[in-house]
């Protein structure tokens, strides 16, 4: 069955500092594509990233980073140097093929951002 | 950039009656999906479509729900009788045919309709 995990359900951290949200899937395919998603409170899913399962190496895009590790099923989030806007609902997924493509959310992160 | 379209964005009934959400899905796309995220919860997948039939539904997905694509862009979801629990943002997504590139597991989503059911 596929599965997707996110432990910490809300994190309230102060503007400037460094955030890590979680992130621990399951699956028994050997080709699935990881994603986060970043909802914001007007409730829109804006795409922020896709890791296929082939792929470890980690990304970097400005303030946020990726770190994927197959070894441990988790592909955790990092947001430097956060800023109020960054408050928002995040959701890891996991996407696998099989006739019925679908996606598998994880329950979602609220991180608050205060400043 | 092409984009997946939804209407209405915030939709009110009442108990009992029957609601159609539309969905423009991005025009080369093949699959469509519907999702539901019950306020404060995560996003769950209902249904997939793909050449005209269902592919694969989820438990949430009953003879309460249906899903037709009537013509050559739209792709409706219909709930014949609303329940209280219908309350929801529902979320249409679409993707390229499956299997053809990386960018097939990729889905696009709409915005979003936020349904209240009173």
């Amino acid at each position: 069955a596929q599965k997707v995990t996110q432990a910490q359900t809300e994190i309230s951290v102060v503007e400037k500092e460094d955030v890590t949200l979680d992130c621990v899937y399951e699956t028994r395919d050997t080709t699935y594509y990881l994603f986060w998603y970043k909802q914001p409170p007007s409730g829109e899913l804006v795409f922020l990233i896709r890791r296929n399962s082939f792929d470890e190496q980690n990304e970097i895009s400005g303030r946020y980073s990726w770190n994927f590790q197959k070894s441990t099923s988790s592909f955790n989030f990092t947001i430097t140097a956060s800023q109020v806007v960054d408050s928002a609902v995040y959701f890891c997924a996991l996407s696998y093929l099989n006739y019925g493509q679908n996606f598998v959310f994880g329950p979602g992160t609220r991180l608050s951002v205060l400043p | 950039e092409p984009e997946v379209t939804q209407t209405p964005s915030h939709q009110v009934t009442q108990m009992g009656q029957e609601v159609i959400l539309r969905c423009v899905p991005i025009s080369n796309h093949l699959y469509f999906y519907w999702y539901r995220q019950i306020l404060g919860q995560k996003v769950e997948f209902l249904v997939s479509f793909y050449n005209n039939e269902i592919s694969e539904k989820s438990e949430i997905f009953d003879d309460q729900f249906s899903v037709e694509r009537p013509d050559g862009s739209n792709f409706t979801l219909k709930i014949r009788s609303t329940k209280l629990e219908d309350s929801a943002m529902y979320f249409c997504a679409s993707s390229e045919k499956p299997y053809l590139s990386a960018s097939s597991y990729e889905q696009y989503f709409g915005p979003g309709t936020r349904l209240t059911v009173t």
